[in-house]
């Protein structure tokens, strides 16, 4: 079993839409968790840092659920430009390591 | 300016080869990394390098050896290169060891025929 799931996808939502990817990990002593994004044939790029009291930027909403070792991310009013894969991660490793997950696949459709 | 970048950017090379992949980062960041992300696009961290030294080595076969000659400076280099090796390789640097932000190089895609 991996450290950290998600569902693939791909998620394919309307613009405008609101879309939630929600991800799980196994590691109870994981202490840190961020939502990476990654464009198609790029490299991942830091989206945002997930805390137990939820982190809003903008659009994106990340919450953390520690009792469910479960982290989400939700996106309103989905744009084109969202289409992307998302990363779940978590800093595992005493701290010293960024443990990806397999991604979740966004395509944002006119 | 790049920030973290990566030479080169595509490699096709034959089984039974040698090749290196270069990586060098203008950030002044302390900490290098190394990920191999595979067809099925999941990313796995390989080694970590901290001021030169190396702190994490993942479950890889010794065939993979990792050289920081500075701490901008961190290479890969392959010997008998194998089907499976075939993966986009990616560098990334952060400030320090625990730091969560990690900027990634653009990749390395190799083909191994």
């Amino acid at each position: 079993r991996k450290e950290v799931e998600q569902d693939p996808g791909p998620f394919n939502v309307p613009e405008g839409a609101t879309v939630a990817f929600n991800c799980t990990y196994s590691n109870s002593a994981s202490q840190s968790f961020f939502w990476y994004r990654q464009d198609c044939r790029k490299e991942p790029k830091l989206l945002m840092s997930v805390y137990s009291s939820g982190n809003e930027d903008g659009r994106f909403t990340a919450q953390l659920n520690r009792a469910s070792q479960y982290i989400s991310l939700l996106i309103r009013d989905s744009k084109l430009s969202d289409s992307a894969t998302y990363l779940c991660v978590a800093l595992t490793g005493g701290g010293n390591k960024l443990t990806f997950g397999t991604g979740t696949q966004l395509k944002v459709e006119l | 300016d790049t920030a973290v970048s990566q030479t080169p950017k595509y490699l096709v090379t034959q089984m039974g080869n040698d090749k290196s992949i270069k990586c060098e980062q203008n950030l002044g960041h302390d900490t290098m990394y190394w990920y191999k992300q595979d067809s099925k696009k999941f990313l796995k961290i390989m080694f970590s390098y901290n001021n030169k030294e190396l702190i994490i080595n993942e479950t890889v076969p010794n065939r993979f050896s990792p050289k920081s000659p500075d701490k901008a400076h961190l290479n890969l280099h392959i010997n008998s290169l194998e089907l499976g090796d075939s993966a986009v390789y990616f560098c990334a640097s952060s400030a320090g060891l625990a730091a969560y932000e990690q900027y990634f190089g653009p990749g390395t895609r190799l083909t191994v025929t």
